[in-house]
């Protein structure tokens, strides 16, 4: 159990152009789903935590009218990179905390989506 | 706002001995969760180990333990009978419940086990 998936996996995409990632949570129900980024070689660095139903809320730095995020449903979460740049180009991961799991207050990850602008 | 240092950017060991991989925190919560993530080349975190801050027992997990010191804020990990799928990016990470689940995690240290 405590499934999470993300699509696609792998996109291209050319510059100017808008890419949506979609965080589905397979077998829970999550009401806090958080994004993150990872560059090669370094750590994740988290972007946003969407509850659903509400706004998302976003880290210092992060600007919230490149990187959409709609947690419409409580298993979908998804992610618009806006008019894309090559800078976007990146590791996205997702993670659901289930609203009925609270031991350890445990994040279950998909398995990441790879950007790459042109 | 919490910190989470991971000292070592790389680590070896040869396939059947012990590792450990250190993680220190700075944080002036007294009720915390401290966790272990994996990421091996496939790049799927897995969550390895996770140590609740009011339990003084060390938690253990098959070959995986960690040896969790509240007052020196340390929380280390050490991998018994290294096996070659042990060779991936670890990550410590640190949540205060009242969060929201948020994490924090460490620079990560990545371990090579040889065989």
């Amino acid at each position: 159990g405590a499934v999470v998936s993300q699509h696609p996996s792998r996109v291209i995409c050319k510059s100017g152009t808008s890419v949506k990632i979609e965080c589905r949570s397979l077998d829970f129900q999550a009401t806090t789903m958080f994004w993150y980024r990872q560059f090669p070689k370094k750590s994740l660095m988290l972007m946003a935590t969407s509850n659903e139903g509400s706004k998302a809320t976003y880290e210092q730095g992060v600007e919230k009218d490149k990187f959409l995020i709609n947690h419409a449903s409580l298993t979908l979460s998804t992610l618009t990179v806006t008019s894309a740049h090559p800078e976007d180009s990146s590791f996205y991961i997702c993670s659901a905390r289930s609203s009925g799991r609270v031991e350890g207050n445990e994040q279950f990850f998909g398995p990441g989506t790879r950007l790459t602008v042109l | 706002a919490q910190t989470v240092t991971q000292s070592q950017p790389e680590m070896s060991v040869q396939e059947a001995e012990t590792v450990t991989l250190s993680c220190t925190y700075d944080t002036s919560e007294s009720n915390y969760y401290l966790f272990w993530y994996k990421q091996p080349p496939s790049r799927q975190m897995i969550l390895v180990i996770r140590q609740e801050a009011y339990k003084q027992q060390n938690a253990t997990e098959n070959r995986f333990s960690v040896n969790f010191q509240k007052a020196a804020k340390s929380f280390s990990l050490k991998i018994s009978d290294s096996q070659l799928g042990d060779t991936a990016m670890y990550f410590c990470a640190f949540m205060k419940p009242t969060s929201g689940s948020r994490l924090t995690f460490g620079e990560g240290t990545q371990l090579t086990v040889n065989p």
